[in-house]
Order: C-alpha cells, then structure tokens, then sequence
C-alpha cells in the first residue's frame, strides 16, 4: 500500500513556543491529506482538510489562527502549533489517500506532542 | 445527525473468535472501513466494505448489510498481538469519513 511519513514522532516543548510537524506521502501524489488529533482513550477527532494549492477546511471548533496548516506540493502538508499551551498535548496524525473519493485512508505514524 | 456506535471494550480469549459490531447512521454511505489501532500507533487499515456481504481476509472478516446499517468485524484464532482499538469508520454521501469512539478489544491467554 502506499506510504505516508510523518516526522517527527515525538516532540516536546515549552509552553509559548510553535511545533510544525510534517506529512509527506512518499509514493503517491496526495491532493488531499487530513489531520487528527487524539487524545487518551479517545477517538480520532478530525481537525481539518488540507487540500494542495488552497486553505485547509476546518472543522468546527478548531482555531484555524492556532493550528496552521500549509499544504505547498501534493506530496506534503505541514500542521504548526502556534503558541502551545499543556492543554494542545496530544497525539496528532495526518492521512491521505490516492483516492479522495474511495478507498482506504494512509495513515502517518502519528506525532506525539507533550507542551511542559 | 451523523453516529456511529460501536462497543467500547471487549475481553476474548486467546485462540477463540470475537465479532466487532457496529451500527451507523449518516447521510449518504460510500463505505464502511475497518482500522487497527494499537496503543500509541496510528491506525492501520484492515478492510473496506461498499456492498453487502462477508469479505474474508485471513483470520481476519467484515461484514456489511446497508439495509440495516450494520457491519460487524470478526476476528478467528485471536492472538495476543491482536490486543487494540478497533475504529469503524462510514463514507458519507460527502466522501466525509464518520469515525466511530473504537473498541477496545482485550485478549486474555
């Protein structure tokens, strides 16, 4: 199947400061990559679509000024957390598919974000 | 509104057989999906069901009736590895992915 890459796996930070992870799908153009955030014992919440060449569609909830999304080429999407505060801890993952429309999701190997 | 429902733990044992229900309601349907997911890990992928019926894959089936909004995930010769979350997840008339909370599925020896 193919492959998405997600770097980097743990992160830990002060409070204030801004962690960007990356998603890159390795072997497909992916014109469409989703992120997530998941906490403890919790299922996968959806934060936002990020489509190549355009604004991320975010869902309702997510601050769109604290989460940045940048999806410059069809093989990466980047997710910045502005001003983490202990509350944005969390494990976050991004996924795309070769098939918007059908078939299964690519899962990164997740972000695990502690703000101390 | 959209749901779907799905148990949130189940305890089986090792070698034995254990069937993963879930019920959904959305607008529109475009696919059921089954995801794998262990503890600290991203979701793997399991399987893809769009019409009716059983798809087998190894000790692993998913079955889907949409008349009922009813797929269940079986899972044969249970073994310790087999030990996570296990999300169901719809396509909706939108190609929106609705994620179900998981079940946790315990395996004793």
């Amino acid at each position: 199947g193919a492959v998405v890459s997600q770097h980097p796996s743990r992160v830990i930070c002060k409070s204030g400061t801004s962690v960007k992870i990356e998603c890159r799908s390795l072997d497909f153009q992916a014109t469409t990559m989703f992120w997530y955030r998941q906490f403890p014992k919790q299922s996968l919440m959806l934060m936002a679509t990020s489509n190549e060449g355009s604004k991320a569609t975010y869902e309702q909830g997510v601050e769109k000024d604290k989460f940045l999304i940048n999806h410059a080429s069809l093989t990466l999407s980047t997710l910045t957390v502005t001003s983490a505060h202990p509350e944005d801890s969390s494990f976050y993952i991004c996924s795309a598919s070769d098939r918007p429309e059908g078939g299964e999701l690519f899962f990164g190997e997740g972000s695990r974000l502690t703000v101390l | 509104g959209q749901n779907i429902d799905q148990p949130t733990e189940m305890t089986a044992t090792e070698g034995a057989i254990v069937q993963i229900n879930c019920t959904y309601q959305t607008s529109g349907f475009n696919g059921l999906f089954w995801y794998q997911q262990h503890a600290g890990e991203a979701p793997t992928f399991l399987s893809y069901n769009v019409l009716d019926g059983l798809e087998e894959k190894g000790r692993f089936s998913s079955f889907l009736s949409r008349s009922k909004g009813y797929s269940y995930l079986l899972l044969k010769e249970l073994q310790m590895k087999d030990s996570a979350s296990y999300l169901c997840a719809v396509k909706d008339s939108n190609y929106q992915l609705i994620w179900g909370a998981g079940t946790k599925l315990i395996i004793k020896p």
